[in-house]
């Protein structure tokens, strides 16, 4: 079954660029639509977009200005950029996708999350 | 935007009670309504998808009901390990999650 790890830099500066990048295993990468949804410390779940493995994406209308997902197909890996942050992007990162439907209608499968601490 | 509404923000009761969890959309979803449960330091995890569909490995303690825009997760008779924070989420236009409900022991 598809598993996903994420990877990246546990703190970034403000005004800096965030990136992470998650890891696909047991299954390809053609087939799903892969997401990222970050959570904020005692907060909840925010999704912040997804991208397909043909190059397209849709983000959140919130943070659309700043994200940029995208594939790797060779690597079988997916990457999350979102630049100028401030201390209100802290927060858990989860990468996810839905692997029974490959749509987004209900994510089974989840990374373990990593935090991400915007500091200076 | 599609926002849903959970209630109650928290809930306290005993093992082995029934829980009633509800999420309200603001605009019709149809049945794209999924439930998740998070604990403490864990991603979360699947339980309903299509408004009433378990997933896999889900116990049939777990039912979810509803649609257009009033669903409702129930929990019947509690375990220890459902003790903990659970969201709705919906897949129209974009994905959106609720607030969360949280179910404490009392």
């Amino acid at each position: 079954q598809v598993q996903l790890q994420e990877s990246g830099p546990g703190q970034v500066k403000p005004s800096e660029t965030l990136s992470l990048t998650c890891t696909v295993s047991g299954g390809p990468i053609d087939s799903y639509y892969w997401s990222w949804v970050r959570q904020p410390p005692g907060g909840g779940l925010e999704w912040i977009g997804y991208a397909y493995h043909s190059g397209s994406a849709k983000y959140n209308p919130s943070l659309k200005s700043r994200v940029n997902i995208s594939v790797d197909r060779s690597k079988k890996q997916f990457s999350l950029s979102l630049n100028s942050v401030t201390a209100a992007d802290t927060a858990v990162y989860y990468c996810a996708t839905d692997a029974r439907t490959g749509t987004t209608d209900g994510f089974d499968v989840w990374g373990q999350g990593t935090l991400v601490t915007v500091s200076s | 935007e599609i926002v849903l509404t959970q209630s109650p923000a928290s809930l306290a009761l005993s093992p082995g009670e029934r829980a009633t969890l509800s999420c309200r959309a603001s605009q019709s979803v149809s049945t794209y309504l999924a439930w998740y449960r998070q604990k403490p330091g864990q991603a979360p995890r699947l339980l309903i998808y299509g408004a009433s569909n378990r997933a896999s490995g889900i116990p049939a303690r777990f039912s979810g009901s509803g649609s257009g825009t009033d669903f409702t997760l129930t929990i019947n008779s509690l375990e220890p390990e459902d003790f903990a924070v659970y969201y709705c989420q919906h897949n129209t236009n974009w994905p959106s999650f609720g607030q969360g409900t949280k179910v404490e022991i009392k």
